[in-house]
Formats: structure tokens, sequence, C-alpha cells
């Protein structure tokens, strides 16, 4: 079972250029999430998506953005890099975005803005 | 407001030298506390869910608990595969979105 695969695996990226990571999961899971982990900090959430075609604002929402066309898939696109959105960003789901459900983690992209 | 704090940050072990964990929260509302395993260069791994005080669950040499104001993860006996940084989160709230993660505690279990 794949679960949840995110691409790319590693990128570097020129500050002030764009991105879209991607989030793919095959479990049929409603809600999905957005998470960076830089060091010294814990997980952080970004944005989380409820259900297909609703989204939500996290801790550290600003500088990115994501979309939910349908269920399996939740990209994340930096419009405009900067050096301080380095760091490993995780895609995560569970079945529902009830406070009790268990949420699972992707292999994370680990993104360097030069 | 909401914090997760886990302790201590790092931890070397012989193999077979049993030990704790510990994840201390102050959250308005726990719905749950989480612990997950993260290899390096992996995303966490899914260890426990624990809801409500007194609570206990097992996994091979892993055990958490759960107080009113702390969480241990009880390692039994290690071995150094079990070597690997040990995140605890606490969710706040009714939603899913309101996950809190501490730093971590992470553990080598020397042969």
């Amino acid at each position: 079972t794949a679960g949840i695969t995110q691409a790319p695996t590693s990128q570097i990226l020129a500050a002030g250029r764009s991105m879209t990571l991607r989030c793919t999961q095959d479990m049929r899971h409603n809600a999905m999430y957005w998470y960076r982990q830089d060091l010294g900090l814990g997980l952080r959430l970004i944005h989380y998506s409820n259900t297909a075609g609703t989204t939500g604002k996290g801790e550290v929402p600003d500088g990115y953005s994501v979309s939910r066309a349908n269920t399996d898939d939740f990209p994340l696109t930096l419009a405009s890099a900067v050096p301080s959105q380095t760091s490993v960003y995780f895609c995560a789901s569970s079945v529902g975005p009830s406070a009790k459900e268990t949420q699972y983690f992707g292999p994370g992209t680990r993104l360097l803005v030069l | 407001e909401d914090q997760v704090t886990q302790s201590p940050e790092a931890l070397r072990l012989q193999e077979g030298e049993s030990s704790s964990l510990n994840c201390s929260y102050t959250v308005s509302g726990l719905r749950g506390l989480f612990w997950y395993r993260q290899d390096p260069g992996k995303g966490p791994e899914f260890l426990f869910t624990l809801y409500s005080a007194g609570e206990e669950k097992e996994k091979e040499r892993l055990k958490a608990t759960l107080t009113k104001k702390e969480s241990f993860l009880h390692i039994t006996a290690p071995k150094p595969e079990d070597s690997a940084t040990y995140l605890c989160a606490v969710q706040a709230g009714t939603g899913a979105n309101n996950l809190f993660f501490g730093t971590g505690t992470r553990l080598t279990v020397i042969p």
C-alpha cells in the first residue's frame, strides 16, 4: 500500500521562483495537512483541508497556498520562495477532520531556497 | 498557550538498558496525545494514541502512559533498531488541525 506519496524528494530553488510540492494519498482519507519541520522546532501546520473543496490556514500559512480539487491530491505552492522557507515539508492525512483522528505522514520533501 | 515539551532532547542507552521518555503538555481540553517515531530522512510513523488519564498502550518493547499533565514512553530492553527520534503531539480543540508537536527525543541504542 503506497499510503502518501510526495514529490519531489528534494529540491534546490532560487529565491523568487515558484514551486509546487505534490502530495497524493490512496487511502481515501477526507482530511489532509501540510507541515514544515525545522531544526529545533516541532512540526508546524501550514495549511489543512477537512474535505475536498475546502482549505484552512494553520499556524504558519504566510507565503504558501493550497488547493484541494479532489480527495487524493493536496498540492502546496510557494509563489515566490524566500530562504526562510528552507525546510522539510511533510504532507499528512487522516480519515476525518475530528480531533481524535490519527494523522499519517508522507516521506517528506526537502527544500533548499538559495 | 498550548505547549508540548519533550525531555530529554537526546538519550543514549546501552542495548538492554530500559528507560523512559517524557512528554509534558499544557493544553486546554486535551482530545488526544499521539506518539510517533521518526527515522532520519523519513516521515513520522504513528505509534500510539492515548485519550484519557490512566490509559496505557503497548507495542513490542514500547509502552505509552498518560496522566493529566504528561505522557511517558517506556522502552524496555531496547535494541539498536529502536534508535530514532520519538515525537509527541497533543490534540486540543475540536478539529484535527490543532495538533501540536514537541521537538522530539533523539534516542540512540548502542550495541
